[in-house]
């Protein structure tokens, strides 16, 4: 079974602290994917990569920076955390290829900010 | 721009009967693929059907089934005989096949079963 594991389930940080979310996967995927989620807008993509060191904005990339040194190791990274980036964080990893990819997620991180 | 719209914010449904959640899509490329997934309120996404554009027939998956019309461009889900753990909120999502792997999500359907 395909794991992607987020560091964190609750997170609690203050106003203007540097935030580090980790994902993990174990399926050597070349794709991964951050996420927000907020009730009544679905799931907003933050960054992704398609491979080590490679990284392309979403559609909601003010704020955030990401890092992946190694294929199986996807960081958001919030550089001044504000109380409007509390939110629900999604990390999701796939093949790269056409077709028929599923993204496979973790459980996901509720951040709070304050 | 491609987009998916859920326009069904909140359902509800008795138990073991059918349920269809709407999802509807917009895209100019005519190769795509589109994913429903389920989100319990523990929060972990799960995937559960998938339907691809040239896909002949409708893709079903246990009791999950997609009711997929091209020229109308809806992907609409079926779950029958509901149970009580089917509550959740489930996402359409859709995929081009020119990009590298990203998903586009609908808003979301909140489905409630009653006993």
């Amino acid at each position: 079974d395909v794991k992607v594991t987020q560091s964190s389930r609750y997170l609690v940080k203050r106003t203007g602290e540097k935030v580090f979310l980790e994902c993990v996967q174990d399926m050597d995927h070349e794709n991964m994917f951050w996420y927000r989620q907020d009730p009544g807008l679905g799931l907003r993509l933050i960054y992704f990569s398609y491979d080590v060191k490679m990284k392309e904005k979403g559609d909601i990339p003010e704020g955030y920076s990401v890092s992946r040194e190694k294929k199986e190791r996807f960081s958001l990274i919030l550089e001044s955390a504000s109380t409007n980036q509390t939110s629900m964080y999604l990390c999701a990893s796939s093949f790269l290829g056409q077709g028929f990819q599923p993204q496979h997620f973790g459980d996901g991180t509720r951040l709070s900010i304050l | 721009a491609q987009k998916i719209t859920q326009t069904q914010p909140g359902m509800f449904v008795q138990e073991k009967e059918a349920v269809t959640l709407d999802c509807t899509y917009d895209t100019s490329d005519p190769s795509y693929g589109l994913f429903w997934y389920k989100q319990p309120s523990s929060g972990e996404m799960i995937f559960l059907i998938y339907q691809g554009s040239y896909d002949q027939q409708n893709a079903t998956e246990g009791r999950y089934s997609l009711n997929f019309q091209k020229a109308r461009k809806s992907a609409n889900l079926v779950i029958s005989a509901s149970q009580l753990g089917d509550s959740a909120m489930y996402f359409c999502a859709m995929r081009e096949y020119s990009n590298t792997g990203k998903l586009i999500f609908g808003q979301g359907t909140t489905l409630q079963v009653k006993p």
